[in-house]
């Protein structure tokens, strides 16, 4: 069984420019997640999309969106790049129920590696 | 707000001890912990999960308990080896998944 894909592993990005990242969950797996990690600031939740909808999202600027799409596939986009988005940005994919909160086990992807210059 | 926290920040010992991490919460209504795994520039491996009607989970070498009345749970590492170096981590769930600084584990041979 495959695991939580992430594209591309790393990105090199001028200030001002936009990003997107890809994240492709287990397969069965309706629920993603993002997280941003960054050496001072540790592991954020960025925001969290189930069958499509976001349900839940971490304080950061509107800069940072997300989409997920009916086959559960998600993309995150950062527009308007600042070097302080330089980080690890990790998806994570479970297979949440429809009700509740974060009630499953959760599954990293390895990361997309983002460097603003 | 949820606070995690975990103590220490690094542990360094020598091959074949036996070691506990800590791991402290501050809302006791969370769904369940989750320890994670995480080597340098990699992603993070669920190593177990403990759900909060449960006590403790165990895998292997590793022990893992939750104490949510008081906010806290162990992680039981046996007889440690230089491959279990790395970052562990802590995540509490609830309508997030709430993570701790880590504890940087170093195993010396």
């Amino acid at each position: 069984k495959a695991g939580v894909t992430q594209t591309p592993r790393y990105l090199i990005k001028t200030r001002g420019q936009q990003v997107t990242l890809s994240c492709s969950p287990i397969s069965g797996h309706r629920s993603v997640s993002w997280y941003q990690q960054t050496p001072g600031q540790g592991l954020q939740f960025l925001f969290e999309y189930f069958s499509e909808t976001q349900r839940n999202k971490g304080n950061f600027p509107g800069r940072f969106s997300g989409r997920q799409f009916s086959n559960s596939r998600s993309e995150m986009n950062v527009s308007t790049l600042e070097l302080g988005d330089s980080a690890l940005y990790l998806c994570a994919s479970s297979l949440r129920t429809g009700g509740g909160g974060m009630n499953t086990e959760a599954f990293f992807g390895q990361g997309t590696r983002l460097t603003v210059v | 707000k949820q606070e995690v926290t975990q103590i220490p920040a690094a542990l360094s010992v020598p091959e074949g001890e036996n070691l506990v991490l800590n791991c402290s919460f501050t809302d006791s209504a969370i769904y369940n912990l989750q320890w994670f795994r995480q080597d340098p520039g990699k992603g993070l491996t669920s190593l177990l999960l403990i759900q909060s009607s449960q006590r403790e989970q165990t895998s292997g070498r590793l022990n893992a308990s939750l104490d949510k009345s008081s906010g806290r749970s162990t992680l039981y590492i046996a007889a440690s080896q230089p491959g279990d170096s790395a970052t562990y981590l802590c995540a509490v769930n609830n309508n997030d998944m709430r993570f701790g600084a880590g504890t940087r584990l170093t195993v010396k041979p």
